[in-house]
């Protein structure tokens, strides 16, 4: 069955720090893979995007992702983060047409 | 792009209720998904339209719930009889062709509330 899963359900950081939060799908054949955020308050939005063919597509800026096949991961990486980084971080995947969702990693950011 | 417009915000009812909600997406996107999200959880798949046509349909989607897209512009979401598990967040998205291909565009959902 196709499922997307995040292991780290919170993490907290003091600014500057660097992040990484883990993503894993299990999916047959192509697969298109994205990560949302959810500023408190606001909808999801999405913050990167990969499509199998294509370069990864760096949506919100300072924030890329590593897809590495062999691992089936798609990890989101941020190299120093700032308070205003606070949300809720979501993974999905989707070879067709609806996505599939992680649980979602809360990210709190401590000046 | 005056993005993804849901209604209500929050809907509070009695079990055994009937609710609907509203869901407009961005004007030109062509493609229309409902999802539900609860507490602790990645929203999850319910249904989505292509123009006015269902296309896909969860199995979380039982008897109970009906979508409709007339005119392949606003999309409405109804749960008959409500339960205390049809409590969620029920978010609306929208994308403009092959969503597997293009991002989908969210709304600020509707909160549900049994009490």
């Amino acid at each position: 069955a196709q499922s997307v899963s995040q292991h780290n359900h919170h993490v907290i950081l003091s600014e500057a720090a660097s992040l990484e939060l883990g993503c894993n799908y299990s999916y047959g054949g192509t697969v298109n893979l994205f990560w949302y955020v959810q500023y408190p308050g606001q909808h999801l939005q999405l913050l990167l995007k990969y499509f199998s063919r294509d370069p990864l597509d760096k949506g919100i800026p300072g924030f890329e992702a590593e897809f590495i096949k062999s691992k089936f991961s798609f990890n989101l990486r941020k190299p120093s983060v700032q308070w205003s980084d606070t949300a809720e971080y979501f993974c999905a995947g989707s070879n067709t047409d609806k996505l599939i969702f992680g649980t979602g990693t809360r990210l709190q950011v401590f000046p | 792009d005056t993005g993804v417009s849901q209604d209500p915000r929050h809907k509070i009812t009695k079990r055994g209720q009937n609710v609907t909600f509203r869901c407009d997406p961005i004007s030109e996107h062509n493609r229309l998904y409902w999802y539900r999200q609860t507490l602790g959880q990645g929203p999850e798949f319910l249904t989505y339209f292509q123009n006015e046509a269902q296309l896909e349909k969860s199995r979380l989607l039982s008897d109970r719930f009906s979508a409709e897209r007339p005119k392949g512009s606003f999309s409405t979401l109804e749960i008959q009889r409500t339960e205390q598990g049809d409590s969620a967040m029920y978010l609306c998205a929208s994308s403009l062709g092959t969503g597997g291909e293009q991002p989908q565009h969210f709304g600020d959902g509707t909160r549900l509330s049994i009490l």
